[in-house]
């Protein structure tokens, strides 16, 4: 069994609707990184969190570590928010991430 | 800053050379690591280091090796390609642990294993 779930897979929205992405972990964690994947290829960090939520601009992420599940939220979608979104939680005292297999976004104007 | 260097961006290899994929960073991070990502899989730690002189493997370390001289510089070594070894791979590091600081990722080399 994974160690991380993301849900969907794939998601497909219009510009302008709002975006939920999933994570569900099975391992202890003391923080969990969501990265951004860009179709070139590039990958930048968007959040780091081991408790509640955190916004920037129109991202916001947030985590229950008890229900051991985190969302990315996208208000106001963009074209230019097409990407691949990747949750990393980090185990506890391994000094380690471990990866989702990443949620293909696509953005249509 | 430049951030995480990676050289080459590609490389094709025969099966049976050796290489080494380079990665440097210039923000005094002591956490470097090494990734793979293969299609339909996430990504999938190699090996990693919490310092200089200090190395680990991760979750898929068979043909490769690290070192870790300096801050700077966290090269990883295949000593004998072979085409599973065909993947993206990621060099990336953080300030300190990987649970601690916000992950810096390099570019990226895409290598082909003939």
């Amino acid at each position: 069994k994974n160690e991380v779930e993301q849900s969907p897979q794939n998601l497909t929205a219009q510009e302008g609707e709002f975006i939920t992405i999933n994570c569900s972990y099975s391992v202890g964690i003391s923080a969990l990184h969501w990265l951004q994947q860009h179709p070139g290829g590039g990958i930048v960090s968007l959040f780091m969190l081991s408790s509640g939520k955190k916004k920037h601009g129109r991202l916001i992420a947030t985590i229950n570590i008890q229900e051991k599940h985190s969302s990315l939220h996208i208000t106001a979608s963009h074209p230019r928010d097409s990407a691949v979104y990747i949750c990393a939680p980090d185990k506890s005292g391994s000094e380690k991430l471990v990866f989702g297999k990443g949620t293909k976004l696509t953005v249509n104007p | 800053n430049a951030g995480v260097t990676q050289t080459p961006k590609f490389q094709v290899l025969k099966t049976g050379q050796s290489m080494t994929l380079q990665c440097a960073q210039d923000m005094n991070h002591e956490y470097m690591s090494w990734y793979r990502q293969d299609p339909g899989m996430g990504l999938r730690l190699i090996h990693y280091s919490v310092g200089a002189g200090i190395t680990d493997q991760g979750e898929v370390p068979n043909g490769y090796n690290v070192s870790r001289s300096t801050t700077e510089d966290f090269p990883l070594r295949l000593l004998s390609a072979a085409p599973s070894q065909t993947s993206v791979y990621f060099c990336a590091s953080s300030s300190r642990g990987a649970g601690e600081g916000e992950q810096f990722f390099g570019p990226g080399t895409r290598l082909t294993v003939l």
